[in-house]
């Protein structure tokens, strides 16, 4: 059964560009979570999307934002791009929502470069 | 979510040995996750753990819960060299983020 599934794996953008991230979950998963993870900061959640609706965010400013479609693919994107937004970006997927004790798993990561 | 506290930050070991790591929590988590992290790749689940006390094998893993929910440790044991990698643990409360500890990063020295 295909895993978590990101594209791009790797990008380079510009200082106030905005770039668009995306996720498709395992077959029959409908939560997929966003985090992004840096050398100096581990991995911070972003947000989480059930069902099209966010069910849950993290302390990241509004330029970082997402949504679900009805397929259960989400994507996420950052507006006005920041040298410190260069980072690992994770997207994890479920059956359920998270809490739910049912198992997160993770894709292979869009590596952000901004520059 | 919060910072968990993971321990050790990073480790040495040799092939063949037994390892411990665990992370810790000012709060009462209701899940308890481990996840192992090759250079360049996302993170990979070993064990799950959802029961205060449960105490959980996945091969050569073995992880537990702890009774106060605020905390949990994983052994390897007999380590060869592909256990290389970073390991994460993460836990979920009440609110139902996941929160991640720092990660330890093993290296076996062969």
């Amino acid at each position: 059964k295909a895993g978590v599934t990101q594209t791009p794996r790797y990008l380079i953008k510009t200082r106030g560009q905005q770039v668009t991230l995306s996720c498709s979950p395992i077959s029959g998963h409908r939560s997929v979570s966003w985090y992004q993870q840096t050398p100096g900061q581990g991995l911070q959640f972003l947000f989480e999307y059930f069902s099209e609706t966010q069910r849950n965010k993290g302390n990241f400013p509004g330029r970082f934002s997402g949504r679900q479609f009805s397929n259960s693919r989400s994507e996420m994107n950052v507006s006005t791009l920041e040298l410190g937004d260069s980072a690992l970006y994770l997207c994890a997927s479920s059956r359920e929502p998270t809490g739910r004790g049912n198992t997160i798993y993770f894709g292979e990561g869009s590596w952000l470069t901004v520059v | 979510g919060q910072q968990l506290n993971q321990s050790p930050q990073s480790m040495f070991i040799q092939e063949g040995e037994d390892v411990s790591m665990n992370c810790t929590s000012s709060s009462i988590f209701n899940t308890w996750l481990w996840y192992k992290q090759d250079p360049g790749e996302g993170p990979v689940l070993l064990i799950a753990l959802y029961k205060a006390g449960e105490l959980t094998s996945n091969g050569r893993l073995t992880a537990q819960f702890g009774i106060t929910r605020k905390d949990s440790f994983l052994n390897i044991s007999a380590s060869i060299p592909s256990d290389v990698g970073i390991y994460f643990c993460a836990g979920q409360g009440n609110d139902y983020k996941l929160s991640f500890g720092a990660g330890t990063t093993v290296t076996v020295r062969a």
